[in-house]
């Protein structure tokens, strides 16, 4: 079975501070893909990255790098300097063998001016 | 290119009443797909479909039914809504079902049943 973990509910900043957001994976495949959506106000559900299992390499795209970890069965989100309009949940996903795309339940992020 | 539409946006509907969601897409993709997304839960997978003219049971099929008349459209039924079907119905569409593959997610139907 797969399932995924967002232990944090909700996570309230200041504009400017850095932010983490954590998820933690569970799967017995070898072959699998992590993916991050954001999901803002607005309510649609926007792709930000997809990584597969073989990558341990991080990746840093302007304000956002992630950092995947098989040792440790994460795959964690940071944003640097946040800004107002980086409000929004945040859904780590999982994806291994078979069609299904297995959520977390999201981490709301409220960056206050 | 529009990419994922849903229609419609917002729906109320009375217990026991009846009605269809309809999922477009315009990038050819193969494989299309049904969430619900309930607070704190994610998403959840409903019905899924591999191609036209076929379909296959997600994580929570019940009380809904789905078909794959034509490849751009996937529609989600209701044949008797529930209060426990108020969700936010969340159509995605991917080229393949193979892991590798990103979901890409239209903007979402609203429903609330009283």
């Amino acid at each position: 079975a797969q399932k995924v973990t967002q232990a944090q509910t909700e996570i309230s900043v200041v504009e400017k501070e850095d932010v983490t957001l954590d998820c933690v994976y569970e799967t017995r495949d070898t072959t699998y893909y992590l993916f991050w959506y954001k999901q803002p106000p607005s309510g649609e559900l926007v792709f930000l990255i997809r990584r597969n299992s073989f990558d341990e390499q991080n990746e840093i795209s302007g304000r956002y790098s992630w950092n995947f970890q098989k040792s440790t069965s994460s795959f964690n989100f940071t944003i640097t300097a946040s800004q107002v309009v980086d409000s929004a949940v945040y859904f780590c996903a999982l994806k291994a063998a078979g069609n299904k795309l297995t959520f977390g339940g999201g981490t709301r992020v409220l960056v206050k001016p | 290119n529009a990419g994922v539409t849903q229609t419609p946006k917002f729906r109320v509907l009375k217990t026991g009443q009846s009605m269809t969601l309809l999922c477009a897409q315009d990038m050819n993709h193969e494989y299309m797909y049904w969430y619900r997304q309930d607070p704190g839960m994610g998403l959840r997978l409903i019905h899924y479909s591999v191609g036209e003219g076929t379909t296959a049971k997600g994580e929570v099929p019940d009380g809904y039914n789905v078909s794959r008349l034509k490849k751009q459209n996937f529609l989600l039924g209701l044949e008797s809504a529930a209060p426990s079907q108020t969700s936010v119905y969340f159509c995605a569409s991917s080229f393949w079902g193979v892991t590798q593959e990103t979901q890409y997610f239209g903007p979402g139907t609203r429903l609330l049943v009283l």
